[in-house]
């Protein structure tokens, strides 16, 4: 079985420019969730998706950031202006169902760099 | 203050040696605690979770839980150096919440 997949591995981009990062979950994986680590913090969650809804956004920064999740399969995490303070790994993670947000599978990562 | 409190390390020890990590956490409300591995330029990977108080075991691994004190250790036995990694704390509200929080993690090294 597959895992949780994410394009790209790593994106280097200058202030003001546009980037939009896929998550692919694992086949059949309802819930759809994304985080961040910037450097020397937490991993910090940013959204969750059940299906194609957005159960959780609490944790989007600003409206500079914009997920979709069209047809409730992959999902795309677009930042529209980028800004230094941007820069970090972005996870996709997934769970089954909605009763097993403990167990969510991660993926390997975006490093995005704003320079 | 942060809801949940983990040694960065990072932390060496030889082969074989049993490795003990912790974490803290402010927040009793927690239900659900999990521990990650992350080797370097990876995802963090389950390795177990546990729900309330008590000890779960799986295989060299042991995660324990005391709600009473708000502490979560995981113990690793005869620690390999393929266990070398960063290792991640975690914990979620309940079963159908939407976020993990996440402790800053702790840096294993096993030495040969």
């Amino acid at each position: 079985e597959a895992g949780v997949t994410q394009f790209p591995s790593h994106s280097v981009i200058e202030k003001g420019q546009t980037v939009t990062l896929r998550c692919d979950p694992i086949s059949g994986h309802d819930n759809l969730y994304w985080y961040r680590r910037v450097m020397g913090k937490e991993i910090k969650f940013l959204l969750h998706f059940v299906k194609e809804s957005k159960q959780d956004e609490s944790g989007m920064p600003n409206n500079r950031f914009l997920a979709e999740r069209t047809g409730g399969t992959y999902s795309t995490l677009k930042v529209q202006p980028a800004e230094l303070e941007d820069s970090g790994v972005y996870f996709c993670a997934s769970s089954q169902d909605l009763g097993s947000s403990y167990e969510q599978y991660f993926g390997p990562g975006t490093r995005l760099t704003v320079t | 203050q942060k809801e949940v409190e983990q040694d960065p390390g990072p932390l060496s020890v030889p082969e074989g040696a049993i490795v003990s990590l912790n974490c803290t956490y402010s927040n009793s409300a927690f239900q659900y605690f999990m521990w990650y591995r992350q080797y370097s330029r990876k995802g963090p990977e389950l390795l177990m979770y546990t729900y309330s108080s008590g000890n779960k075991e799986d295989g060299r691994f042991t995660a324990q839980v005391d709600k009473s004190s708000k502490y979560i250790s995981l113990f690793i036995r005869d620690s390999q150096p393929s266990d070398s990694a960063t290792y991640l704390c975690a914990m979620i509200l309940y079963s159908s919440a939407s976020k993990i929080i996440f402790g800053s993690g702790t840096r294993l090294s096993i030495r040969p």
